[in-house]
């Protein structure tokens, strides 16, 4: 079971460069998301996505892309990275996350990124 | 609006020591429930869960029961062992909207 797969797991960026963190989940869940981690604030979300074609802002989405055109993938991009984006990013999807479901999310083994 | 506070860490307990991580939410509705154990280089990864009130959740020894009336989902271990080293993170689920919200998380260290 690959479940949740995120690519790189390491990634050192200079500021004001682009990149692509990737995510991809074999589960075929219709919820997938980004968070970050930051040392004391837990994990923050990003961006998040209800299904192929439908994606909305969470807590923190400035300075990020997303897009969802397929139901397994949801890159995260960022146009021009900046110094506060180092972080460790997690991407994480669930059959429903609210609902009558109560599906838990399943996460990804993260990307560490690091902006100079 | 929703939210999740949790025990302030780190926490340092013996082996067989009694954990317990304090966890309390605000939500608006019924929320769902969560523990999430992230061990140190992965992602989280789902320890238990419980979707209304009194319920129970339990798993490898661990506990938490969702108290309504406290608004908490406290975590509980009779007998913490060395590899119950992480961090641990409270979450709940909206059931009226589309997103997870997570404590700032409490690290653990089980000493032998």
């Amino acid at each position: 079971n690959a479940g949740v797969t995120q690519t790189p797991k390491f990634q050192v960026l200079k500021t004001g460069q682009s990149m692509t963190l990737q995510c991809a989940q074999d589960m075929n869940h219709e919820y997938m998301s980004w968070y970050r981690q930051d040392p004391g604030m837990g994990l923050r979300l990003i961006h998040y996505s209800v299904g192929a074609g439908i994606t909305d802002q969470g807590e923190v989405p400035n300075g990020y892309n997303v897009s969802r055109s397929t139901t397994e993938d949801f890159p995260l991009r960022l146009l021009s990275a900046a110094p506060s984006q180092t972080s460790v990013y997690f991407c994480a999807s669930s059959y429903s996350p609210g609902g009558k479901s109560n599906s838990p999310l399943h996460f990804g083994n993260g990307t560490r990124l690091t902006v100079t | 609006g929703n939210s999740v506070t949790q025990m302030e860490g780190p926490v340092t307990l013996s082996e067989e020591a009694f954990l317990t991580i304090n966890c309390t939410y605000t939500a608006t509705g019924y929320p769902s429930l969560f523990w999430y154990v992230q061990y140190p280089g992965e992602g989280l990864q789902l320890l238990l869960k419980a979707t209304k009130a009194d319920d129970k959740g339990s798993n490898k020894g661990f506990e938490a029961t969702y108290r309504k009336e406290t608004t908490s989902f406290h975590l509980e271990k009779g007998s913490v062992q060395v590899s119950d080293s992480a961090v641990y993170f409270c979450a709940l689920s909206d059931r009226a909207g589309n997103q997870f919200y997570f404590g700032t998380g409490t690290s653990l260290t089980v000493i032998p």
